[in-house]
Parts: C-alpha cells; sequence; structure tokens
C-alpha cells in the first residue's frame, strides 16, 4: 500500500518567488492536512482539505493557499516568499475524523 | 487554546534501558492522541493512536498509555536500542478543532551503544 507522496523532496527558491508543492494522499483518504515544521515553531496546522474543500485552516497570511482535486490529490501554494518560509512542509493523509494521520516525507523549501 | 507539552526536551540512554516520555495538553476535550517518531530530516512516522475511550495501546517494544481526565499520556519504551534514537512527537485531536493536530515540542532521544 503506497503511502503519502510528497513532491518536490527540495526546493530553492528566491524571495518574492512563489512555489508549489504537491502532494499525493493514501488510496482512499480523502482529507489531506498540511503542516509548517521550523525550528523555532514547531509544527504548525497550515489548512485541511476534505472532498476538494477547505474545511480547517491554520493561523497563516493569505500568501499561503491550497487545493484538492477530485482524485484527493493536494497542491498547497505560497506566493512572494519571504526568508522565514524556509521550512520543511508536510502534508498528511486520514481515512476519517477519529481516524490517525499517516504523514509523508516532506518537502524541504529554502527561501534565498 | 489547546497547548500540549512534552517533557523531557532531550533524553540520553544507555542501550538495553526501559524509558518513559511524558506528553500533557491543557484541554481534556480530545478525539485522541497520536504519538510520532521523526529522523533528522524526515516525515513522521506513526507510532500508536489512542482514542480517547482508550487507556492504553501497545505495539512491540512500545506502549503509549492515556489518562484524559488529567490531560497526560506517556510513551514507555522497552530495552531501548539505538536505532529508537530519533525525535519524538506527540500530537492531540481537539475535539472544537476539527481535524487540527496539535503537536507537542518533541522529545530527542539518544540512545548509546
Amino acid at each position: 500500500k503506497a503511502g503519502v507522496t510528497q513532491t518536490p523532496r527540495y526546493l530553492i527558491k528566491t524571495r518574492g518567488q512563489q512555489v508549489t508543492l504537491s502532494c499525493s494522499p493514501i488510496s482512499g483518504h480523502r482529507s489531506v492536512s498540511w503542516y509548517q515544521q521550523t525550528p523555532g515553531q514547531g509544527l504548525q496546522f497550515l489548512f485541511e482539505y476534505f472532498s476538494e474543500t477547505q474545511r480547517n485552516k491554520g493561523n497563516f497570511p493569505g500568501r499561503f493557499s491550497g487545493r484538492q482535486f477530485s482524485n484527493s490529490r493536494s497542491e498547497m501554494n505560497v506566493s512572494t516568499l519571504e526568508l522565514g518560509d524556509s521550512a520543511l512542509y508536510l502534508c498528511a493523509s486520514s481515512p476519517g475524523t477519529e481516524k490517525g494521520y499517516t504523514f509523508g516525507s516532506g518537502t524541504r523549501l529554502t527561501v534565498v | 487554546k489547546q497547548e500540549v507539552t512534552q517533557i523531557p526536551a532531550a533524553l540520553s540512554v544507555p542501550e538495553g534501558e526501559n524509558l518513559v516520555l511524558n506528553c500533557s495538553f491543557t484541554d481534556s476535550a480530545i478525539y485522541n492522541l497520536q504519538w510520532f517518531r521523526q529522523d533528522p530530516g524526515k516525515g513522521l512516522t506513526s507510532l500508536l493512536l489512542i482514542q480517547s475511550s482508550q487507556r492504553e495501546q501497545t505495539s512491540g517494544r512500545l506502549n503509549a498509555s492515556l489518562d484524559k481526565s488529567s490531560g497526560r499520556s506517556t510513551l514507555y519504551i522497552a530495552a531501548s536500542q539505538p536505532g529508537d534514537s530519533a525525535t519524538y512527537l506527540c500530537a492531540v485531536r481537539h475535539e472544537t478543532s476539527g481535524s487540527r493536530l496539535t503537536f507537542g515540542e518533541g522529545t530527542q532521544l539518544t540512545v548509546n551503544p
């Protein structure tokens, strides 16, 4: 059974650029969540999508956005990148509200 | 606002030792609690999931307990091995925060051969 797949694994971008990260959940999982992990802030919730609808959102600026497709694959986009956006971005999928989450290996974004 | 605290922040033990990692949360109205491990630069690997109605879960050398009323969970690792070296994170899914997981800062474990 394939796990959660995130692409790309590593990314280097320049300040002011935008970036799109991709996440393919486990087959059958309709809930996809995104988290940002930094040494200073730890793991912070970005947003969650369920059946193509954003169901929950964390406290991040509007530069951070996402979407989910009909096959449950999800993308997150960060526009006008800042140095502080450098982080490990993790995607997680779940089959249901009372089930646990499975995380992907993450995308390491470096903004220079 | 749910807050999750993990103690200790770091732990170094000799191989073979049994150890306990602690996790506490401020609001006991939770759906479940999940323990993860994270190796440097990697994603999170799920270890154990405890539902709010359960008291403990076991997987191999790992045992996690949950005391919802006191807002505490422990992860017990028996006969530790160098391969157990990693950061261990607990995450709580709160009843009123929907799908959001609230994570502790983690315990960095080093098991010395």
